[in-house]
């Protein structure tokens, strides 16, 4: 069973667009982590959102945490080529142990094209 | 830096062969983790271990087994392997506390079973 639902599976986009990424659930999270994956390498975090309605700033990504803390979302502004990756989102659930399970969306594919 | 390295990169087995995915993390981390990343799926985890000698199973634990006998070490084990089980794997470490404790990943072992 999915518990997170990322969308979309792929984005193709020019450079310069901007584009958002969506991450949905039926469940409440404790927290929520934001990753990029490239090729031949593992995920690495860019971002944990802990409060309902968080809103944090990575240059040009945007993320945010839902206000019931069952969604979130990326936005990147003026996307460049150097974000072409693949993104997860991953999220603790809550009430869970503190061990750092994480359950993962799919994940969304995005290429910029120059 | 922080370095989680997974011993085998690429590895090939036969239907039925033995396969043995070696993880190691200089972190002194708490917590590690086995997932596999399958297209359109996203990561889904194996097992993970909060301590040594200690493991519980996560989502898709059927036809794996794990061993961690020292704290830095955390080996994934496929006795029998099958075609299903053709992916990528990924070790992960984390320290225990907050769920929202950053998660280190390896840069990924790709198994075909053939």
């Amino acid at each position: 069973t999915q518990l997170l639902e990322q969308s979309p599976q792929f984005l193709s986009i020019q450079e310069g667009e901007n584009l958002t990424v969506y991450c949905n659930s039926s469940s409440v999270f404790s927290s929520l982590q934001w990753y990029r994956q490239e090729p031949g390498e593992g995920p690495v975090l860019l971002v944990t959102v802990v409060t309902g309605g968080e809103v944090k700033k990575l240059k040009r990504l945007t993320f945010q945490f839902g206000d019931a803390r069952k969604d979130s979302s990326l936005h990147i502004t003026a996307a460049q080529p150097g974000d072409t990756g693949l993104y997860l989102c991953a999220g603790a659930r809550a009430g869970g142990t503190s061990y750092g399970k994480l359950t993962f969306g799919q994940g969304t594919i995005l290429t910029v094209h120059p | 830096d922080v370095k989680v390295t997974q011993s085998s990169r690429y590895l090939v087995k036969r239907t039925g062969e033995k396969a043995f995915l070696e993880c190691v993390q200089d972190m002194d981390h708490e917590n590690m983790f086995w997932y596999r990343q399958d297209p359109g799926l996203g990561l889904r985890l194996i097992y993970f271990s909060y301590d040594v000698k200690m493991k519980e199973k996560g989502d898709i634990p059927e036809g794996y087994s794990v061993s961690r006998e020292k704290k830095e070490r955390f080996s994934l084990i496929l006795e029998s392997a099958s075609t299903n089980q053709t992916s990528m794997y990924l070790c992960a470490s984390s320290l225990r506390g907050a769920p929202g404790n950053t998660i280190y990943f390896g840069e990924g072992s790709w198994l075909t079973v053939v």
